[in-house]
């Protein structure tokens, strides 16, 4: 059974700080891996999608990477902003054919002005 | 629709009663998955549907869970003699296909009183 893993649980830094956010998953078998950002109250939006071939992806200030074999992938944050604060949710894709995602349980950061 | 839209957005019942959530994914989208987010939690997955058809049930919790898709498009997830444990955010998702990703509603907060 796939278990993914986010640590801390939360994260509070300065702002203008660059981050890392990092997410580890017990079964290298994957599909893909998306990382989620969800705000108080609110759904989840997609900020990165990495397929399993891939080793990372680039979204503006934020890069996300994949290493499959050693099961983890991380989420960079360049110049944090107070905006930036949300839940940051690392989700794997399930191999098989429902391609179901396995969440962590999220990192909540915190971006002080 | 330009995204997964869910109603109703908040619901209050109390306990015993039945409930539908609805769930209207992206056109086109044949894939469509419903997670649960209880407090404290993290995403749950519940039940995978490919076109009208769910091959995957796995996640639900009981059977007074059961959830059907019309069309390839409008799902209805509903709940049977609702308990307070039932009490989560229940969030829906679609994909065009395997590899593109999810896009999730805003979800619908539930709680039983």
């Amino acid at each position: 059974k796939q278990e993914v893993t986010q640590i801390p649980a939360a994260l509070s830094v300065p702002e203008g700080e660059n981050l890392v956010l990092n997410c580890s998953f017990t079964d290298s078998a994957i599909y893909n891996l998306q990382w989620f950002r969800q705000d108080p109250g609110k759904g989840l939006t997609s900020l990165l999608l990495i397929q399993s071939s891939q080793r990372e992806q680039t979204s503006g200030r934020l890069n996300a990477s994949l290493d499959k074999s050693s099961g983890r992938s991380t989420l960079y944050i360049a110049a944090s902003q107070p905006g930036d604060s949300a839940t940051y949710l690392c989700a794997v894709g399930d191999a098989g054919a429902n391609s179901k995602l396995t969440f962590g349980k999220g990192i909540t950061l915190s971006v002080r002005p | 629709g330009a995204g997964v839209s869910q109603s109703p957005s908040n619901k209050v019942t109390e306990k015993g009663k039945d409930v539908e959530l609805r769930c209207d994914p992206i056109s086109g989208h044949t894939a469509l998955y419903w997670y649960r987010q209880s407090l404290g939690q993290g995403l749950e997955f519940l039940i995978y549907f490919q076109g009208n058809s769910a091959p995957d049930k796995s996640g639900l919790p009981s059977d007074r869970f059961s959830a059907e898709r019309t069309g390839g498009s409008v799902s209805t997830l509903t709940i049977q003699r609702t308990q307070q444990e039932d009490s989560a955010v229940y969030l829906c998702a679609s994909s065009i296909n395997r590899g593109s990703g999810y896009t999730f509603g805003s979800g619908t907060r539930l709680t039983v009183v």
